[in-house]
């Protein structure tokens, strides 16, 4: 089966722009969730949804924000960007219940 | 608060000798931990869980209650074990967030 689906996989945006991520998970995976990383910290939870409703959210500020569709596509958005924004974002499925984590693998956003 | 510490940011054994990553972790309530590796220009993937008990690639992990660790080793590193190795717990609110250590580069020197 396909595996967790992020486009675009890379992205240049100026200061202050706002980009929109996608995130198609595996099939029958109802949970989507969204890390940043970076060199400096690592990988950071930015929120997660299942079915439809945010379930779970990180320390981001509200320039970070997302939504996730009835086929359980996702998508997250980041507003006003900042150079400190330059990262990997990384989308990760599961069933929802025990078990790990499928990768997708990320979007790299360079802002400048 | 949930925590994961990787002490070693950087580690590095020769081939055939033995290898451990250390992870600590505090957690208040029953944790589920979890090892994830990224190899060189690869995603990040799922080695290993506590829950199965499992021996992934020759790794094993055991959960050590007592000392909060869930150290990850390996009895004969070979080169193709050369990663980034992330030790998470699983938990959070919904017990769906996972804690990630800042991770431990392993070089596996021929």
């Amino acid at each position: 089966k396909a595996g967790v689906t992020q486009t675009p996989r890379y992205l240049i945006k100026t200061r202050g722009q706002q980009v929109t991520l996608s995130c198609s998970p595996i099939s029958g995976h109802r949970s989507v969730s969204w890390y940043q990383q970076t060199p400096g910290q690592g990988l950071q939870f930015l929120f997660e949804y299942f079915s439809e409703t945010q379930r779970n959210k990180g320390n981001f500020p509200g320039r970070f924000s997302g939504r996730q569709f009835s086929n359980s596509r996702s998508e997250m958005n980041v507003s006003t960007l900042e150079l400190g924004d330059s990262a990997l974002y990384l989308c990760a499925s599961s069933l929802g219940g025990s078990g790990g984590y499928t990768f997708g693998s990320g979007t790299r956003l360079t802002v400048v | 608060a949930q925590r994961v510490t990787q002490p070693e940011k950087l580690l590095s054994v020769f081939k055939g000798a033995p290898v451990e990553l250390k992870c600590n972790y505090s957690y208040s309530g029953s944790p589920e931990l979890f090892w994830y590796v990224q190899y060189s220009r690869q995603r990040l993937q799922l080695l290993l869980r506590h829950i199965s008990r499992e021996s992934i690639k020759g790794f094993t992990a055991d959960l050590n209650k007592g000392e909060t660790s869930f150290h990850l080793k390996k009895p004969f590193a070979q080169e193709e074990d050369s990663a980034m190795y992330y030790c998470a717990l699983r938990g959070g609110s919904t017990g769906n967030q996972f804690y990630f250590g800042t991770g431990t580069s392993l070089t596996v020197i021929p």
